[in-house]
């Protein structure tokens, strides 16, 4: 089955630096989500990367998607405390898949 | 409309009692999933349907757990006989096209079973 494995698995950060996060896969990466969650609530969606080299921004946000490599960055410029949370990457488990597989998240402290 | 809505939102349950979720998707996804999350792990996917029909459930789904979408709208998830091992966070998502848009994810029904 596939795994995803996230780096690093925790980051703590001073306001206004830039960070990245990985997300390598065990197998093909047919497609790639980013989602950040708060302590104890859902999640919310970032970003899907499905092609290889596709590159996606959204705000202050840039993921990446690398299908050599069957790995995903996810970088943020000029962290704010707002960036904080778990940031999580998920994966089309089979290639067409509903399903998907998700890393354990990545712990991220922004702080003032 | 809100988003995806859960209820309740905490449950407390000793062992051995049934418990049942609920979950309200947006109205125009036709897709519903639900999945689970311990601390300090991802989401495991539970099962998920299309409209009514139940389409994929996973090992996870034990015989103790069952989920419905009777009309197509919401859906429950009901676990009987809960066992500690139950404790986690249960999230319900939708989808009017997963592969253009991800999930909408719910906040969660976090269970802790006693």
């Amino acid at each position: 089955s596939q795994e995803l494995e996230q780096s690093p698995q925790s980051l703590i950060v001073q306001e206004g630096k830039n960070l990245t996060i990985n997300c390598t896969s065990s197998k093909t990466l047919y497609g790639l989500y980013w989602y950040k969650q708060k302590y104890g609530e859902g999640l919310i969606f970032l970003m899907m990367l499905q092609k290889g080299g596709e590159e996606k921004s959204h705000e202050k946000i840039t993921a990446k998607l690398d299908e050599k490599k069957q790995q995903s960055s996810l970088h943020i410029t000029a962290s704010q405390p707002s960036h904080a949370g778990i940031y999580l990457c998920g994966a089309d488990s089979q290639g067409g898949s509903e399903k998907l597989v998700f890393g354990k998240g990545m712990k991220l402290t922004v702080n003032p | 409309d809100t988003g995806v809505s859960q209820d309740p939102r905490h449950k407390i349950t000793k062992r051995g009692q049934n418990v049942t979720f609920r979950c309200d998707p947006i109205s125009e996804h036709n897709r519903l999933y639900w999945y689970r999350q311990t601390l300090g792990q991802g989401p495991e996917f539970l099962t998920y349907f299309q409209n009514e029909a139940q389409l994929e459930k996973s090992r996870l789904l034990s015989d103790r757990f069952s989920a419905e979408r009777p009309k197509g709208s919401f859906s429950t998830l009901e676990i009987q006989r809960t066992e500690q091992g139950d404790s986690a966070m249960y999230l319900c998502a939708s989808s009017s096209d997963v592969f253009i848009y991800g999930y909408t994810f719910g906040s969660g029904t976090r269970l802790t079973v006693v």
